[in-house]
């Protein structure tokens, strides 16, 4: 089944401890993104990749690394968390410019975080 | 101005009803677009893309405006099941090898018995 996944779906942690959120799609999409998304604010782009070894910050990157060493491997690193990274966190991907400029996102189920 | 914008609702309607949502963009290049569904707490999910000639998807009805900017969604025949919010999507800069797609905040849609 092609999907986008991600883990853990919830996670509490304390302030400064550092914690990766994993993302994988089996679709051989080039284009993945992280997205956070808060009441009033929609979603927010934090950092995506056009390709492998790509990466690029969107509108809300401070606070978030991220690499891309395979095709299908995103993760999402908060070196150190803090309370406003508190968010419902989503993972997505597609085919990016690669295939054509109407490729739809394809999301994970997404990672509820919240930080103490 | 902002890049996407939509109505944020809610939009209260009783069953059967239609219901039309617009959203609007700012940059005349944009070439591509889309509606999602997000229902409470989970993904968005793709409803639909929307192409130059409008298009549609049994009760769903997609349209583009390119000279007034906005694209825009109607639901006929409305269901319970249809409460969601719905977000337009735009890859705001259009050409080729360009790839970055906007979203606006949403429209809350609840559907009535």
């Amino acid at each position: 089944e092609a999907q986008v996944t991600q883990n853990p779906r919830y996670l509490i942690t304390v302030t400064g401890k550092k914690l990766t959120v994993t993302c994988s799609q089996n679709m051989n999409h080039e284009y993945m993104s992280w997205y956070r998304q808060d009441p009033g604010l929609g979603l927010r782009q934090i950092y995506y990749s056009m390709n492998v070894e790509v990466t690029d910050k969107g509108d809300v990157p401070e606070g978030y690394k991220v690499s891309r060493k395979e095709k299908r491997n995103f993760p999402l690193i908060l070196e150190s968390p803090s309370p406003n990274q508190t968010s419902l966190y989503f993972c997505a991907s597609s085919r990016g410019q690669g295939g054509s400029y109407n490729s739809p996102l394809h999301f994970g189920n997404g990672t509820r975080l919240t930080v103490t | 101005r902002k890049e996407v914008e939509q109505d944020p609702g809610p939009f209260n309607v009783p069953e059967g009803a239609t219901v039309a949502f617009n959203c609007t963009y700012s940059n005349s290049a944009s070439q591509s677009f889309f509606w999602y569904r997000q229902d409470c707490r989970k993904e968005p999910k793709l409803l639909m893309s929307v192409y130059s000639s409008g298009n549609e998807d049994g009760r769903f009805t997609a349209q583009l405006n390119r000279a007034s900017q906005y694209i825009s969604l109607l639901i006929r025949d409305s269901k319970l099941s249809d409460s969601a919010t719905y977000l337009c999507v735009v890859n705001l800069f259009g050409g080729a090898g360009s790839y970055q797609l906007t979203f606006g905040k949403g429209t809350k849609l609840s559907v009535i018995p």
